[in-house]
């Protein structure tokens, strides 16, 4: 383990109020992307960031938001127009294994909204 | 669009046992594929590609295009594979760069694999 790191573990919040998850990595992976993981649902994309300062939504980015200043960090931003916030989100990294590319996964962060 | 199909949300088997774990895509162009595993409490991580051709903790996958398909095999089944296991090809999407972040997934719903004691 090691490498991509997300805080905190749980988080809790109440309705209406933005909250930012971290996802920080040492891997020094250029792309990073966000998940959201529910029962039944698999993993959905939320963003994704190919490189600094670039950013693009993913299949289900209503309600967040993103920034990667760095290239190490990719916080994402939930915000009181997301109408499901509570889940499960792993945050995540690529970079090259042999002849395609790994991504490596976060530990998660699970949200609830009440 | 790219579609892929896990179609059994639960798999139990008893331990010895082989395993197949189902996975269908559609998919435009020539098709990579992945398998990912969570084990309990731990990460999610990369268990094999099809593109490498391995063979990793026992388990392999054949993609065959013909069904358009890339079941998860393994002819034995021991306790600590019971997890989560996730298939997830490439997806589609403009390579406004090149490299890793031109390699997204497209993951399916999942199939959790018991394996009885």
């Amino acid at each position: 383990d090691g490498g991509i790191t997300q805080s905190p573990k749980y988080l809790f919040r109440k309705e209406g109020q933005n909250v930012t998850l971290s996802c920080e990595q040492n891997l020094n992976h250029d792309a990073m992307y966000w998940y959201r993981q529910d029962p039944g649902q698999g993993l959905r994309l939320i963003y994704y960031s190919q490189i600094v300062n670039d950013f693009q939504k993913g299949d289900i980015a209503e309600g967040y938001s993103v920034s990667r200043e760095k290239k190490e960090s990719f916080p994402l931003t939930v915000t009181s127009a997301q109408k499901n916030p509570t889940a499960f989100y792993l945050c995540a990294s690529s970079g090259k294994r042999e002849i395609s590319y790994e991504q490596y996964f976060g530990p998660g962060t699970r949200l609830t909204v009440t | 669009a790219q579609r892929v199909t896990q179609p059994e949300k639960l798999l139990s088997v008893f331990k010895g046992a082989p395993v197949e774990l189902k996975c269908n895509y559609s998919y435009s162009g020539s098709p990579e594929l992945f398998w990912y595993v969570q084990y309990s409490r731990q990460r999610l991580q990369l268990l094999l590609r099809h593109i490498s051709r391995e063979s990793i903790k026992g388990f392999t996958a054949d993609l065959n295009k013909g069904e358009t398909s890339f079941h998860l095999k393994k002819p034995f089944a021991q306790e600590e594979d019971s997890a989560m296991y996730y298939c997830a090809p490439r997806r589609i999407s403009p390579r406004t760069y090149s490299g890793a972040g031109s390699y997204q997934l497209t993951f399916g719903k999942g199939t959790k694999l018991s394996v009885i004691p």
